[in-house]
């Protein structure tokens, strides 16, 4: 089935833990995202890659880093988890620029950070 | 980077009564999209504006572009259990990103 896997679907994991978000695409596209969404605060950008490569800072990267090597994966990693990073994570692909293009979002991963 | 207000921030609403979002920037807007996220679920895309004053209909919602283009709003007629959700506009954040609003979480009782 075409479209955004994530991976896992949900983590706990020990601060000071190191931890990778697995994100896959098939549709080609040339743009992705990373978002984390917490309640009251909506969808915030983390990191994003408007093509393999490249990737690019959003709202909120402190703690974050990713990678982009091929056009369909696009790995998020946590270096030293902290409690504060517990949140759901979303990834999400583009094939233009997302102001003109529709968004389209993983499943999610529910990280708890102990 | 580009902000857009949201409100409200929850609605709860009998079946079948009406439910409107809305979305409110100081600056003018290029376009703005709107995201629907089932409890549980992640966000879909529903629809894009782009011209002022566009109004596009998609079965029971409505959504409307102010003619300034600073302002969005999305309308359920007759709200079901199945609109249960949360609401979201989008707009360009700048760097070829996109700005989420807070959304707005709807609840529909029976």
């Amino acid at each position: 089935i075409a479209g955004i896997t994530q991976a896992p679907t949900s983590q706990i994991l020990a601060a000071g833990r190191r931890m990778t978000l697995r994100c896959t695409q098939d549709m080609r596209h040339n743009a992705m995202y990373w978002y984390r969404q917490d309640l009251g605060l909506g969808l915030r950008l983390i990191h994003y890659s408007n093509t393999a490569g490249t990737t690019g800072k959003g709202e909120v990267p402190d703690g974050y880093s990713v990678s982009r090597a091929n056009t369909d994966d696009f790995p998020l990693t946590l270096a030293s988890a902290v409690p504060s990073q517990t949140s759901v994570y979303f990834c999400a692909s583009s094939s233009l620029a997302p102001t003109t293009d529709t968004q389209y979002f993983g499943p999610g991963t529910r990280l708890t950070v102990l | 980077g580009q902000q857009v207000m949201q409100i409200p921030q929850y609605q709860h609403v009998q079946e079948g009564e009406d439910f409107t979002t809305y979305c409110n920037s100081s600056t003018t807007l290029s376009n703005i999209q709107w995201y629907k996220q089932r409890p549980g679920g992640h966000p879909v895309f529903l629809i894009q504006l782009v011209k002022s004053g566009e109004v596009k209909k998609q079965k029971r919602l409505t959504f409307q572009f102010g003619e300034a283009k600073k302002n969005s709003s999305l309308h359920i007629t007759a709200t079901q259990t199945t609109d249960v959700g949360t609401y979201f506009c989008a707009v360009a954040g700048g760097g070829n990103k996109l700005t989420f609003g807070t959304g707005t979480q709807l609840k529909v009782e029976l």
